[in-house]
């Protein structure tokens, strides 16, 4: 039984489209996240919702909009894709107390032809 | 601006020996420090934490040290089994409770 899961896992998808990633935890936790890991490795947080409300919005253009219906689903819809949002997309839970960290989903690796 | 540095991208070790992986901060206000480990196609995975006010948490084969005058921790694994094999990734905690990741170590540790 998964605890953070997204769909899709793989997404490859043309330049100027739309697409959605969708993200579902199912560990009771309040605060969800969307991580981006870029070609250089590195995991840059792009935004954060407790309890629905948006907590954390890095500088993410905004054709990158998250929507969160409820506390366990924290979704990432793309607008007008473009090549270099190519990347793995993490989405990922918390419980209060950073010691605990964070759980991650397995990933989602968009590709923008 | 890394406020999160992994200066070793890579380390390779033999089985059984010690693997250590460090991590240097630039920010003296984060309050917990974090490793991950990541095999390929997975999610990152929290492996153990330490709060900015202790110096050293173990947990099994893994123990992690901090060194705040530096800004240093480290993460050591003894003994190393070939499935430690993965990429392992530091992290600090943020002002708003976010988490902020170093660039991450490759491991690799040979029969």
């Amino acid at each position: 039984d998964t605890a953070v899961s997204q769909t899709p896992k793989y997404l490859v998808t043309q330049m100027g489209n739309d697409k959605s990633i969708k993200c579902e935890q199912n560990l009771g936790h309040d605060t969800m996240y969307w991580y981006k890991q870029d070609s250089k490795k590195f995991l840059k947080i792009m935004f954060s919702y407790n309890n629905k409300e948006l907590i954390i919005n890095e500088t993410v253009p905004n054709r990158f909009s998250p929507k969160s219906p409820d506390k366990a689903h924290l979704n990432l819809h793309i607008n007008s894709l473009e090549l270099g949002d190519s990347a793995v997309y993490f989405c990922a839970s918390s419980q209060e107390g950073m010691q605990y960290g964070y759980t991650f989903g397995s990933g989602t690796r968009l590709t923008v032809v | 601006d890394q406020q999160v540095k992994q200066n070793s991208p890579s380390l390779s070790v033999q089985e059984g020996r010690i693997s250590i992986l460090n991590c240097d901060y630039t920010n003296s206000m984060f309050d917990y420090f974090l490793w991950y480990k990541k095999y390929p196609a997975e999610g990152p995975t929290f492996l153990i934490s330490i709060s900015s006010i202790k110096d050293k948490n173990e947990d099994g084969r893994f123990t992690v040290f901090l060194n705040k005058s530096a800004k240093h921790l480290s993460l050591h694994i003894v003994p190393s089994q070939p499935g430690d094999s993965a990429v392992y990734f530091c992290a600090a905690g943020g002002s708003q409770g976010n988490l902020i990741f170093g660039k991450g170590t490759k491991l690799s540790v040979k029969p």
